[in-house]
């Protein structure tokens, strides 16, 4: 069964700790993504991966890196974490294309205290 | 741009009633449609889709109709479950090849009372 795997279900960290999120794919999939979710604001794209080392942008980056250095691994970074960055992660992946859909991972829930 | 509007939840029905959600859209060219499902505290899973106009998805009993002349891609199912309570995404892929052009509604949360 093909899947999106991220490395943590649960996560607790501290204000100003760096945080690693990873995210896994067995699909080989060329596009990767990184979204947050919060009550009442939906989904919002903090990052996504066309290619391996590249990066773009989305709507949120402010406080967020990413690597992509294999095809299958697409890592969120938040390099000094802080409160407003609780939340659920989402990874998913992608075949280019306009009729390919995504396939998410479980979600990791993260607080920061 | 590009983007999806789907109907404000909650939604709340009882066992065996109709559901429909609904979706309408904003693209240029010919986007595919999705819908996507969320069920408490996990990802979001692909429901069914559609990549052109009057073409059906359907999957789980739901079901739902690419109407390229309203827009629409509401989402139905004739006799729901307690099982089916989760979160809705109504989403749109645009027509480019490359990068990120997918779109999802706000999500319309569902649940089923027995």
């Amino acid at each position: 069964d093909v899947k999106v795997t991220q490395s943590s279900r649960y996560l607790v960290k501290r204000t100003g700790e760096k945080v690693f999120l990873e995210c896994v794919q067995d699909m080989d999939h060329e596009n990767m993504f990184w979204y947050r979710q919060d009550p009442g604001l939906g989904l919002r794209l903090i990052y996504f991966s066309y290619d391996v080392k590249m990066k773009e942008k989305g709507d949120i980056p402010e406080g967020y890196s990413v690597s992509r250095e294999k095809k299958e691994r697409f890592s969120l970074i938040l390099e000094s974490a802080s409160t407003n960055q609780t939340s659920m992660y989402l990874c998913a992946s992608r075949l280019s294309g306009p009729r390919e859909g995504y396939t998410f991972g479980s979600g990791t829930r993260l607080t920061v205290v | 741009g590009d983007s999806v509007t789907q109907m404000e939840g909650p939604v709340t029905l009882s066992e065996e009633a109709f559901l429909t959600i609904n979706c309408t859209y904003t693209a240029t060219g010919y986007p595919s449609l999705f819908w996507y499902v969320q069920y408490p505290g996990e990802g979001l899973q692909l429901l069914l889709k559609a990549t052109k106009a009057d073409d059906k998805g359907s999957n789980k009993g739901f079901e739902a109709t690419y109407r390229k002349e309203t827009t629409s891609f509401h989402l139905e199912k004739g006799s729901v479950q307690v099982s089916d309570s989760a979160v809705y995404f109504c989403a749109l892929s645009g027509p480019s090849n490359t990068g990120n052009q997918f779109y999802f509604g706000t999500g319309t949360s569902l649940t089923v009372i027995p």
